[in-house]
């Protein structure tokens, strides 16, 4: 069975500090692999996605995501975090032939001004 | 637009009260999932249906049902809810299994 970590349940940042939340899973084969973000008050939005090809991977809002087989995990990083990206975070982990999707807890980010 | 909606957005009943909460995607996608959201546990996938008439049980199934009669709708059914269902629920659906999922923007239930 597929399952996925994350360690960090809340991170508090201040503005311009650099992010780096870290997702782990437990599956030894082909992964698709998927950040969410959940703004307060709102449903789930695509970050960015893994399938295939390059491990580096970037989404919106200038966040980006690093694919390392050996160690299986996808953490989600990002240069400088701005207020507005006080959210909750969501890795979640679709294995190759299994049909469930399965999420972490989440990690709550909270941007200081 | 393309969206995914769920009816009612908030909702509070009593135990025992038979109730459903509609889910409708206007993407033709194939694959339909609905998740519960509890506090410290994240998402937990309660069914999912790979199609029309193909269901199966995610990892907290117990006290749910759903169906897939049409493409587009896959409701939860809550036969006879209790307080332990409390939760926030999101619907939301894919092209296919494994493609990145579009989320519905939750159902609030509250049952007393």
């Amino acid at each position: 069975a597929q399952s996925v970590s994350q360690h960090n349940h809340h991170v508090i940042l201040s503005e311009a500090a650099s992010l780096e939340l870290g997702c782990n899973y437990s599956y030894g084969g082909t992964v698709n692999l998927f950040w969410y973000v959940q703004y307060p008050g709102q449903h789930l939005q695509l970050l960015l996605k893994y399938f295939s090809g390059d491990p580096l991977v970037k989404g919106i809002k200038g966040f980006e995501a690093e694919f390392i087989k050996s160690k299986f995990s996808f953490n989600l990083r990002k240069p400088s975090v701005q207020w507005s990206d006080t959210a909750e975070y969501f890795c979640a982990v679709n294995a190759g032939g299994y049909q469930k999707v399965t999420f972490g807890t989440g990690t709550k980010l909270q941007v200081i001004p | 637009e393309a969206q995914v909606t769920q009816n009612p957005r908030y909702l509070i009943t009593v135990t025992g009260k038979k109730l459903t909460v509609t889910c409708s995607q206007n993407m033709n996608h194939e694959y339909m999932s609905w998740y519960r959201q509890d506090p410290g546990l994240g998402l937990r996938q309660i069914y999912y249906s790979m199609n029309v008439e193909v269901t199966d049980k995610g990892d907290v199934p117990e006290g749910y049902k759903v169906s897939r009669k049409e493409k587009r709708n896959f409701p939860l059914i809550l036969e006879s809810p209790s307080p332990n269902q409390t939760s926030l629920y999101f619907c939301a659906s894919s092209e296919k299994r494994g493609n990145e999922q579009f989320f519905g923007p939750g159902t609030r239930l509250t049952v007393l």
